[in-house]
This record gives C-alpha cells, structure tokens and sequence, in this order.
C-alpha cells in the first residue's frame, strides 16, 4: 500500500520558537495533501489542502501565518508552526491522496506530537 | 454543512464477537473510507467503497457503501485483541473539492 512518513515523530520546543514538519509521500505522486490537527479524543481536525505548486488553502479558523504550508514537489510538503505557544501542542497528521485514475483514497503519516513548553 | 455521525462511540466486547459500526451522512457521497488509527499514530486505511450497493471486503473487515449513498458500515467478524483502537469513517463527494469528511470514531475494546 501507499506510504507516507512524517518527520519528526515528535518534538519539544519552546514558547516562541518555529517548528517545521515534513511530509513524504514515499511510494506515490501525491497531487494534494492535507494536514490535520487532532486532540486527544477527538477526530481529525483538517487544517489545510495543498496542491503541488500552488498555494494551500486553509480552512476557517486556521491562521495561515502562523502555520505556513509549502508543497514543493509532488512527493513533499512542509508545516511550519511559527512563533509557537502552548496551545500549538497537539498531534498533527498530514495527508496525502493519490488522484490518479478517480480514486480518493488518502493515506495518512504516522503523526507528529508537538509539545510547546 | 456536511455532517457525519458515527455510531457507537465505543463498544466493549469479548474476544472472538463480531463488531458492527455504521456512519451516516447529510448529504450524499461518492466515496467511502474507514481507518483504523492506534494510540499516537496516524490513521490506517482499510477499505475503500466507490460503489452504492459495494460490499468489500479485508480478511476479517467487511464494508459496504449504502444504497441511499448515505451511510455505510463496518463489520469486523471474529475479534482479536489486536483489533483494539478507534475506527473513523470517511466520506467526500469527491472532485476538486472532495475534502474529505470524518466521523467522531468508534472507539473499540476486546476482552481477551
């Protein structure tokens, strides 16, 4: 099956500070990808869709300065949580869909805790 | 907006029970997924629907993607222990636009 890694699995950074997050789609050419936030016990919160060379598109509430999205290629993106503060501490997924031949299947990473002292 | 509900929330049962789950939908869709997600990872996919009516199967999973194109259910025959973590349903109309939508998840326990 398609794979997508995340690096890190986790990181710890203080208040202030900006935290980048990769993601990977390893195996396949992800024309959009996703990023999420979730809470402990909850569902998965999307963030923002990005496609390959274009801008991301964040959903109401998120605040596209501080978490900057970049997808270079068809294969990487990036989420960076600027100037970081304690309530920026939870798990982000990112996501990664296919597109190719009709199919909406997403594959998700393993998902990057991040905890803001 | 579009909403999901998923039910149950959570179930408890004995190892070796068949688990049903179901989600149902607002609005109509023309995908169906259900993931898989254990404690501090990322969700897993296990079945894809593309069909109303499909029934798919994954060994011990079966899903199928209702006829109203509205809802969809899970089954897992014969627990095991390792079944253990929250299911979600997704659903997405599909397109350029064809975020996709998440039910709340079932959370799933087995008793050995």
């Amino acid at each position: 099956g398609a794979v997508v890694s995340q690096h890190p699995s986790w990181v710890i950074c203080k208040s202030g500070t900006s935290v980048k997050i990769e993601c990977r789609s390893l195996d396949f050419q992800a024309t959009t990808m996703f990023w999420y936030r979730q809470f402990p016990k909850q569902s998965l919160m999307l963030m923002a869709t990005s496609n390959e060379g274009s801008k991301a598109t964040y959903e109401q509430g998120v605040e596209k300065d501080k978490f900057l999205i970049n997808h270079a290629s068809l294969t990487l993106s990036t989420l960076t949580v600027t100037s970081a503060h304690p309530e920026d501490s939870s798990f982000y997924i990112c996501s990664a869909r296919d597109g190719t031949g009709g199919a909406y299947e997403q594959y998700f990473g393993p998902g990057t805790r991040l905890t803001v002292t | 907006g579009q909403q999901l509900n998923q039910s149950p929330q959570s179930m408890f049962i004995q190892e070796g029970e068949d688990v049903s789950m179901n989600c149902t939908s607002s609005s109509i869709f023309n995908t169906w997924l259900w993931y898989k997600q254990d404690p501090g990872e990322g969700p897993v996919l296990l079945i894809a629907l593309y069909k109303a009516g499909e029934l798919t199967s994954n060994g011990r999973l079966t899903a199928q993607f209702g006829i109203t194109r509205k809802d969809s259910f899970l089954n897992i025959s014969a627990s095991i222990p390792s079944d253990v973590g929250i299911y979600f349903c997704a659903g997405t109309f599909g397109g350029s636009q064809g975020n996709l939508i998440f039910g709340k998840g079932t959370k799933l326990s087995v008793k050995p």
